[in-house]
């Protein structure tokens, strides 16, 4: 069955703390990705990639960074945290595009509170 | 004007109602369409394509209006496990996937 894993459900940070969000899968997919959710805004990509290494950003990549060591770990990393980062985060992988399937798996998310 | 737009809700129907959404987009050259569920508190999930003749998966149609440049959800005979947030998803001609906000629905005994 298809995993994706988020190594935090729940995190709780003081604003100006480097906060580390790890994501692992196991499905050998290329892309993976990660989003915000907010209430009434919806689901906003941070950052992507496509490959061991490389990242792109997203619509949203202010205030965080990204880093790929190994295809199945992407992580998420916010180095001064802001209150204003206080959201869901989701991470996301798939397949190289066939043919824009459009199916993305998503770990259980994280919530993040920064104080 | 927002890349992909949804009515947000809530949309609270009884059992058995039949209920549907729309979602609007902005770019004519989008190319495919697809609609995920996310029950509360968890991840979102695909819940199905939305093809240029429309589909069918059991009580769950999918229609797309390329010429309104908007698609559709209908839901038949609406059970309460149907309760969920219904998300829009839109792959702009970049290949990138532009997620509406998403629309509530509780149906209720």
């Amino acid at each position: 069955d298809v995993k994706v894993t988020q190594s935090s459900r729940y995190l709780v940070k003081r604003t100006g703390e480097k906060v580390f969000l790890e994501c692992v899968q196991d499905m050998d997919h290329e892309n993976m990705f990660w989003y915000r959710q907010d209430p009434g805004l919806g689901l906003r990509l941070i950052y992507f990639s496509y490959d061991v290494k490389m990242k792109e950003k997203g619509d949203i990549p202010e205030g965080y960074s990204v880093s790929r060591e190994k295809k199945e770990r992407f992580s998420l990393i916010l180095e001064s945290a802001s209150t204003n980062q206080t959201s869901m985060y989701l991470c996301a992988s798939s397949f190289r595009d066939r043919g824009n399937t459009g199916e993305l798996f998503f770990g259980e998310g994280s919530r993040l509170t920064v104080l | 004007r927002k890349e992909v737009e949804q009515d947000p809700g809530p949309f609270n129907v009884p059992e058995g109602a039949t209920v549907a959404f729309n979602c609007t987009y902005s770019n004519s050259a989008s190319q495919s369409f697809f609609w995920y569920r996310q029950d509360c508190r968890k991840e979102p999930k695909l819940l199905m394509s939305v093809y240029s003749s429309g589909n069918e998966d059991g009580r769950f149609t999918a229609q797309l209006n390329r010429a309104s440049q908007y698609i559709s959800l209908l839901i038949r005979d609406s059970k309460l496990s149907d309760s969920a947030t219904y998300l829009c998803v839109v792959i702009s001609p970049g290949g990138k996937l532009i997620f509406g906000q998403g629309t509530e629905l509780s149906v209720k005994p």
